[in-house]
């Protein structure tokens, strides 16, 4: 089915460097924007999130970044670390229907080396 | 707070069966949804539950339901159990419907259907 899709299915970045994961979607309606991490056996853990009216918001090592113009979001990691190892998705709220509603893509694999 | 709390946490059921799978919100959280993951779909909106209404449905066979108590408590159900619904089925709460709030998920039920 229709999905927010994803740069690329697997990434392996070096502890200590910086990881940046990719996320394209096509909806220009979607006004809401999430990132997960689910690590094996869990749930997805929410990350950070933003609004279509902003383009960038920072956690705690962590940026997310949107560009409207290109549909393109993308998450940033700073100083990655071995438990950062996980699945990484985006999901937005395409605002087609009222209520809670999320698209998910279909994951990064983030595998740090030691 | 405690989480998302789904239970069980492991299913096995053969074809033709039913099954109901609960999930406790976090405290305060209104809006109950649920999710189906799976290797080939990835996670996929099942319904979201709000004040015990159903307020959104996906694109899923009238095999699968669910409610919502008054405690915003939920429970999903499957009936004549199919081969292809083996998945984890997860359970996220947030504090409201519809306002672009954080979707928070449990650990989910991995569902094995033989």
């Amino acid at each position: 089915g229709e999905s927010v899709g994803l740069h690329l299915p697997t990434l392996s970045v070096q502890e200590g460097d910086n990881s940046i994961i990719n996320c394209a979607y096509s909806n220009s309606a979607s006004d809401y924007f999430i990132w997960y991490k689910q690590e094996s056996g869990k749930g997805p853990q929410f990350i950070i999130d933003i609004r279509s009216n902003m383009d960038k918001r920072q956690g705690q090592r962590v940026t997310v970044l949107l560009n409207k113009t290109v549909k393109h979001l993308s998450l940033q990691i700073a100083a990655t670390q071995p438990g950062d190892s996980a699945v990484y998705f985006c999901a937005e709220n395409r605002g087609e229907t009222s209520g809670s509603r999320l698209t998910f893509g279909e994951g990064t694999q983030l595998t740090v080396n030691p | 707070k405690a989480g998302v709390t789904q239970t069980p946490r492991y299913l096995i059921k053969t074809r033709g069966q039913q099954v109901t799978l609960s999930c406790s919100p976090i405290s305060g959280h209104r809006s109950v949804s649920w999710y189906q993951q799976t290797p080939g779909q990835g996670l996929q909106f099942l319904f979201e539950y709000f004040s015990e209404t159903q307020r959104n449905k996906g694109n899923f066979p009238g095999r699968f339901s669910g409610r919502q108590f008054s405690n915003s408590r939920s429970e999903m159900n499957v009936s004549t159990l199919e081969l292809g619904d083996s998945a984890l089925y997860l359970c996220a709460s947030s504090l409201w419907s519809g306002d672009n709030s954080p979707l928070h998920f449990g650990n989910g039920t991995r569902l094995t259907v033989t």
